[in-house]
């Protein structure tokens, strides 16, 4: 595609309750990351994928949180259990280079604001 | 741990008028990349500009400026010219250049940036 595509763009969720929120990386892209934006602060680092291998998980705020690249492209950020600390924009990015090159551009969708009512 | 300060919550010019956005972080690091992104109401994260730190001449986009002052690491963004299209969040972020690893950014809190008509 065009560009990154997350979907839904709005997920508002009862607490306690599972979502998957969807990311379309660029064609081609190998490396796909994961931020979570809460309201009014800058996006947080949550999980780094170079094509199928989750490389670096540090950023999961619970185990509640996980997150998959099954065959390298689409990801899919699964939050179980949600609760109302969980609501925020989760927002998606993708860069061409894998390890041993800069990734000196990241592109970013649109994100997902979830919602836990 | 790198952290990145952005002290100006709010911000609001008159368009046409010159606009200058503060950030700085702190690092151990030598080699490193700087950033700055916008994001529109459409929450899509948009790169502005970039910096690399071995570099001395600071890095220019058109409009887009930076005043990149590395002993004091400090990265401020300059808006000339602004237009009503510049209307949005603004986002300082650090980016140390991993080999191995998730090569994640460090953003900082944001700045609110009102151009008026």
């Amino acid at each position: 595609g065009a560009g990154v595509s997350q979907s839904p763009r709005y997920k508002v969720a009862k607490r306690g309750q599972d979502v998957a929120l969807r990311c379309d990386p660029i064609s081609g892209h190998v490396s796909l990351f994961w931020y979570q934006q809460a309201l009014g602060q800058g996006p947080e680092f949550l999980t780094y994928f170079q094509n199928e291998a989750q490389l670096d998980k540090s950023g999961l705020p619970s185990d509640r949180f996980f997150a998959e690249r099954p065959e390298g492209s689409v990801s899919t950020l699964k939050i179980q259990r949600t609760q109302q600390e969980d609501s925020a924009v989760y927002l998606c990015a993708s860069s061409l280079a894998g390890f041993g090159r800069m990734n000196t551009e990241a592109f970013f969708g649109q994100g997902t604001r979830l919602t836990v009512v | 741990a790198q952290t990145v300060t952005q002290s100006q919550p709010e911000m609001s010019v008159q368009e046409a008028e010159t606009v200058t956005l503060s950030c700085t972080y702190d690092t151990s690091e030598n080699n490193y990349y700087l950033f700055w992104y916008k994001q529109p109401p459409s929450r899509q994260m948009i790169l502005v500009i970039r910096q690399e730190a071995y570099k001395q001449q600071n890095a220019t986009e058109n409009r887009f400026s930076v005043n990149f002052q590395k002993a004091a690491k400090s990265f401020s963004l300059k808006i000339s010219d602004s237009q009503l299209g510049d209307t949005a969040m603004y986002f300082c972020a650090f980016m140390k250049p991993i080999i191995q690893g998730a090569q994640k950014l460090v953003f900082g809190q944001g700045t609110r940036l009102t151009i008026n008509p």
